[in-house]
């Protein structure tokens, strides 16, 4: 199955700063890359898909590049609503799908 | 709109099994793949499989093979995850998602979950 890899495991960005998230693939996944956001008690939500493709709802200032193997999740400008745990998914090689382990992004 | 909407908290003993529900609206139910993913304390969010009603198709994590049963019934849109032989390794909360891209399974993220199902494994 393919491992994904999340650095770091918790990130620490003051307001209105860049936040870049990785997320590594043990094998390539092509663009079948999403993020998703989880906040305390709540379900995750869907950001990114394919990879760079904001979800509807997904503010503008984050965004996702890569393909292959890594992968990129980058918040413009840091506000306190984006307090949360970020996955990334891989969906290229099934079954099974997989997930990263999680980056904790606080202030 | 989309909704998924998942029956309430359960304790169980070791040895036990439980059965938690996922009903669907707002979307064609037999279209979609529900897929279910659960989140145990300090641990990561972890695929456990996922149901296709159209093609009356189910996938296992091998992980869960031969203990995870998923279901879907198609009149009352409602997709079910049953586990059996629980240990305290099991406790943690359980969503069902619905995947993105209709009459496929196994090559899409998830955009809609539902609120999430803790079940507690305690003798």
């Amino acid at each position: 199955e393919v491992v994904m890899t999340q650095s770091p495991a918790t990130l620490s960005v003051s307001l209105g700063e860049r936040a870049t998230l990785s997320c590594r693939a043990s094998q390539s996944v092509f663009s079948n890359l999403a993020w998703y956001q989880q906040k305390r008690g709540q379900p995750p939500r869907l950001l990114i898909y394919g990879a760079s493709t904001r979800a509807s709802a997904c503010p503008a200032r984050i965004s996702g590049s890569g393909s292959g193997t890594e992968f990129t999740l980058t918040i413009s400008s840091l506000e306190s609503e984006d307090v949360a745990v970020y996955y990334c998914q891989q969906y290229g090689n099934w079954p099974p799908y997989t997930f990263g382990q999680g980056t904790k992004l606080e202030i | 709109q989309v909704q998924l909407v998942q029956s309430g908290a359960e304790v169980k003993k070791p040895g036990s099994s439980v059965k938690v529900a996922c009903k669907a609206a707002g979307f064609t139910f037999k279209n979609f793949a529900i897929t279910w993913v659960r989140l145990a304390p300090g641990q990561g969010l972890e695929w456990i499989g996922a149901t296709i009603p159209i093609f009356d198709s189910t996938t296992y994590a091998q992980k869960f093979q031969g203990r995870v049963t998923i279901s879907a019934d198609e009149s009352t849109s409602t997709a079910y995850m049953e586990l059996g032989r629980l240990t305290s390794e099991d406790s943690a909360i359980y969503y069902c998602a619905r995947e993105s891209v209709p009459v496929s399974t196994g090559r899409s993220s998830f955009d809609f979950w539902g609120q999430g199902t803790s079940v507690t494994v305690s003798s």
